[in-house]
Order: structure tokens, then C-alpha cells, then sequence
């Protein structure tokens, strides 16, 4: 069965100050990796897709990564309107499903 | 471009009633599939249309339903509902179908009472 498990469950940063969180998954077959960011009362919001081991994506502070067991998402020098949830998902080849982690709770204070 | 639009955004509904939400995906978009959303079970998947057909199905019991409309518009059904069907329904659209990046709505926010 597909898994994917997310940690830590809630991070606490200062802005400014950089830290990663991360992404265990299991699959059987991977076509995709994916993170979404979620804000409170909102549906997620795409952020990256990875399809291979050693691809690395980036966006504004945000570089996600992945290897053959786990992705990680990098936070570099946070602001506070980077607070969200952000949730890890995996995706089998030739299905449409996606698989969430429970994610990570980001709250960065000024 | 315009993105995913759900309707109604919120629901309070009596236990054993029924329910129908909506879901528009993008213009040009012809695979919807929708997801349930709680605390304690986080995202999970229901269900996938794609061309009026149902693609796959998550492990949710007969009483929940949708359908897929020719304008890809789809909707989603839940018979006599139960206290735990309360949650956030998400609906994601993509452009194919079989792998692909899924934009959400903002949900339906339903409440059983």
C-alpha cells in the first residue's frame, strides 16, 4: 500500500531562519512526487512536481529535492507569510490518485 | 485563467439527509477527481471522472457518488449522511488523465448535525 509520512508534524521558526522539512514515502512506482502548500479554509495550492530521484525544484525561498525514499522541502531565510501547512503527496504510475502525508504545521514568527 | 470553483462553500446538513456539491475545473480540463478532508484522517481520495467515466475509486462506502458532466463539470453525491461524513471536500481538475499535477478548489466546508 502506498504510504507517505511527513515530519515534524508542527515547526516553529524565527524569520530568517532556515530549516527543511520532510517527506518519507513508499510506493509502488512512483510517477510523481508532489507538495502543496495549504492555508487555513483554503484548498492546497501547487507548489512542485518531482518525477526522479536527484531532481531538485525551486521557487522563491522554496527548493524541494527528492531521493528514492524521501523529498525534502528546504525553507530558506522564512518570512512570516510562509506560514501554512504544507503537505507531501505521491502518485502511482498510470493512476490519477494522489497520496497524502498528514503534513507539516509551518508557523514563522517575526 | 480562471481555477477550480466549488459550490456551495459551506453545508450544514441533518444526519440521515442527503447532499450534492459541485465542482468546475479549469476551462480545458476534463479530469476531476475529489477528495475528502478531516483532522484526523487528513487528505484521502474518493474518486477520479474523466470523460463521463469514473476512473478510480477510493475506499469510501457505496453511499458517496459523483458524476461527470460533458462540460467536465462534475458533481458529487452523499446519501444518508452520518456525523463523520462532516469535513472539507476538495475537488482537484487536470488537464489528462493517469498522472498528472491536480489543482484544487477551495472545498466545501459540510457539517452533519
Amino acid at each position: 500500500e502506498d504510504q507517505v509520512t511527513q515530519s515534524p508534524e508542527a515547526l516553529r521558526l524565527q524569520e530568517g531562519e532556515s530549516s527543511s522539512l520532510n517527506c518519507s514515502y513508499t510506493v509502488s512506482g512512483l510517477r510523481g512526487l508532489f507538495w502543496y502548500r495549504q492555508d487555513p479554509g483554503k484548498g492546497p495550492e501547487f507548489l512542485f512536481t518531482l518525477y526522479s530521484a536527484g531532481e531538485e525544484k525551486e521557487k522563491e525561498r522554496l527548493k524541494a529535492t527528492l531521493t528514492k525514499k524521501e523529498s525534502f522541502l528546504h525553507i530558506t531565510a522564512p518570512k512570516p507569510e510562509d506560514s501554512a501547512t504544507y503537505l507531501c503527496a505521491v502518485q502511482a504510475t498510470g493512476f490519477q490518485k494522489l497520496v497524502f502525508g498528514t503534513g507539516t504545521r509551518l508557523l514563522v514568527s517575526p | 485563467k480562471a481555477g477550480v470553483t466549488q459550490t456551495p462553500r459551506y453545508l450544514i446538513k441533518t444526519r440521515g439527509q442527503q447532499v450534492t456539491l459541485s465542482c468546475s475545473p479549469i476551462s480545458g480540463h476534463r479530469s476531476v477527481s475529489w477528495y475528502q478532508q478531516t483532522p484526523g484522517q487528513g487528505l484521502q481520495f474518493l474518486f477520479e471522472y474523466f470523460s463521463e467515466t469514473q476512473r478510480n475509486k477510493g475506499n469510501f462506502p457505496g453511499r458517496f457518488s459523483g458524476r461527470q458532466f460533458s462540460n467536465s463539470r462534475s458533481e458529487m453525491n452523499v446519501s444518508t449522511l452520518e456525523l463523520g461524513d462532516s469535513a472539507l471536500y476538495l475537488c482537484a481538475s487536470s488537464p489528462r488523465t493517469g498522472g498528472n499535477e491536480q489543482y484544487f478548489g477551495p472545498g466545501t466546508r459540510l457539517t452533519v448535525t
